[in-house]
């Protein structure tokens, strides 16, 4: 079967750096994205990785291994409004994203 | 119309009751999907397109129809609710769906079956 996982929940501090890890057993590998997912809103996109190595966009960096099935999802300087869920999703051999259940991380002050 | 909307945002509906969630994009985007997202769970794909008038079933199709009459517009129907399509509902697009292309939400629909 295909698999996704992520941390349900992690606490972290303003200012702070925080990673968030997903790994993944799929059939079939076309590319792995983060989305952010503020409660009750829709998720908007974040990065994406089909190559080995690190992508680093501003705050956030996301970082792929294929042949170990993981990816996190680095933010640094951490600001309130990072309170959010990340979702990771990997494209599967038939391009349809399958989905982790997202980890909910909360920031404190 | 700037995006991706959906009607209704929510929806309390009697169980057996037929239901339509309407989807339309300004994007001219090739692809378009159902989601249905639920607490602890992933997002998972009911249905799917790839382009104006073919459609193909995801992971979880069963009580579930889509339509692609035309480029914007992709309705999602239950033909008969029942309490366990209780979820929220979002739609997405993208523009081919292959390589890169990142995914663009709805705003989502807040359905209750009672």
């Amino acid at each position: 079967g295909q698999n996704i996982d992520q941390p349900t929940e992690m606490t972290a501090t303003e200012g702070a750096i925080v990673q968030i890890n997903c790994t993944y057993q799929t059939s079939g590998f076309n590319g792995l994205f983060w989305y952010q997912q503020h409660a009750g809103e829709a998720p908007t996109f974040l990065s994406y990785n089909v190559l080995d190595g690190l992508e680093e966009k501003g705050r956030f960096s996301s970082f792929l291994s294929r042949s170990k099935g993981y990816s996190y999802l680095l933010l640094k300087e951490l600001q309130m409004k990072d309170s959010a869920s990340y979702l990771c999703a990997v494209r599967d051999e038939n391009y349809q994203l399958i989905w982790g259940a997202g980890t909910k991380l909360i920031i404190k002050p | 119309i700037a995006g991706i909307t959906q009607a209704p945002t929510s929806q309390i509906l009697a169980a057996g009751r037929r239901m339509t969630l309407r989807c339309t994009q300004d994007m001219r985007h090739n692809a378009m999907y159902w989601y249905r997202q639920d607490l602890g769970l992933g997002l998972r794909l009911i249905h799917y397109s790839n382009t104006a008038g073919t459609t193909g079933k995801g992971e979880v199709p069963d009580g579930y129809s889509v339509s692609r009459a035309n480029t914007d517009d992709f309705p999602l129907t239950l033909a008969s609710a029942v309490p366990s399509q209780t979820s929220v509902y979002f739609c997405a697009s993208s523009p081919t769906g292959q390589g890169n292309d990142e995914q663009y939400f709805g705003p989502g629909t807040r359905l209750t079956v009672t």
